[in-house]
């Protein structure tokens, strides 16, 4: 069975610092990557994917199959990036369920 | 512009009660989800929908049903409520096309059983 793993539940850094959210996965078959946000008193969507290679809000994530991982990256962390961030995997198989880690509480702080 | 919406957006219901929580998606999408959000736990999948009158269990089913007699429309039941079902919970829809199964939620329904 596939497993998606957040291993921080809590990060904090400082506006204008680098900001990483780890996501690490198991699944023996070829996955497809997701990460979604949820921003304070908002519904829960979808912030990119990684078969789009696009740049969201600064935001990006490289899909290394070596090491299972999919983790986001921004260079510069703003404010207004504080909010809960879940990655989520899906199978290649099954246009349909999504495995969604534990997420994890980016603050940043001013 | 995708709209999931649900019936309430906070419940408070008695232990024994049967609880229904209503989803509705604009979208014409084939896939529906009912998911708990728990803080800790994250998101975990209790049921999921690719068709009309199609059900498959997620990840935690124990304790609850669903019902998807028109495409626009699932809903999770909750026969008898207990105390340790108290959550958030949020409804998905999603198209099932590869690359474009991207899934939308809704504003979720904070569940309260006392």
């Amino acid at each position: 069975a596939q497993r998606v793993t957040q291993p921080e539940k809590l990060l904090s850094v400082f506006k204008g610092a680098p900001v990483e959210l780890k996501c690490n996965y198991s699944y023996s078959g070829s996955p497809e990557l997701f990460w979604y946000v949820q921003y304070s008193r908002q519904r829960l969507q979808l912030l990119l994917r990684h078969i789009s290679r696009e740049s969201i809000k600064g935001f990006t994530a490289d899909l290394n199959k070596g090491e299972t991982s999919f983790h986001l990256k921004k260079p510069f962390a703003q404010e207004e990036d504080s909010a809960m961030y879940y990655c989520a995997l899906r199978k290649n198989t099954n246009a349909g369920k999504s495995t969604f880690g534990d997420g994890t509480t980016l603050t940043v702080k001013p | 512009d995708v709209k999931v919406t649900q019936s309430s957006r906070y419940l408070v219901k008695r232990t024994g009660e049967k609880v229904f929580l209503e989803c509705v998606q604009d979208m014409d999408h084939e896939n529906m989800f009912w998911y708990r959000q728990d803080p800790g736990l994250g998101l975990r999948l209790i049921y999921f929908s690719y068709d009309v009158k199609m059900k498959e269990k997620g990840d935690i089913p124990e304790g609850y049903s669903v019902s998807r007699e028109k495409k626009e429309r699932f809903s999770l039941i909750l026969e008898s409520a207990s105390t340790n079902q108290t959550s958030m919970y949020l409804c998905a829809s999603s198209p099932r096309r590869f690359g474009a199964d991207t899934q939308y939620f809704g504003p979720g329904t904070r569940l309260t059983v006392l």
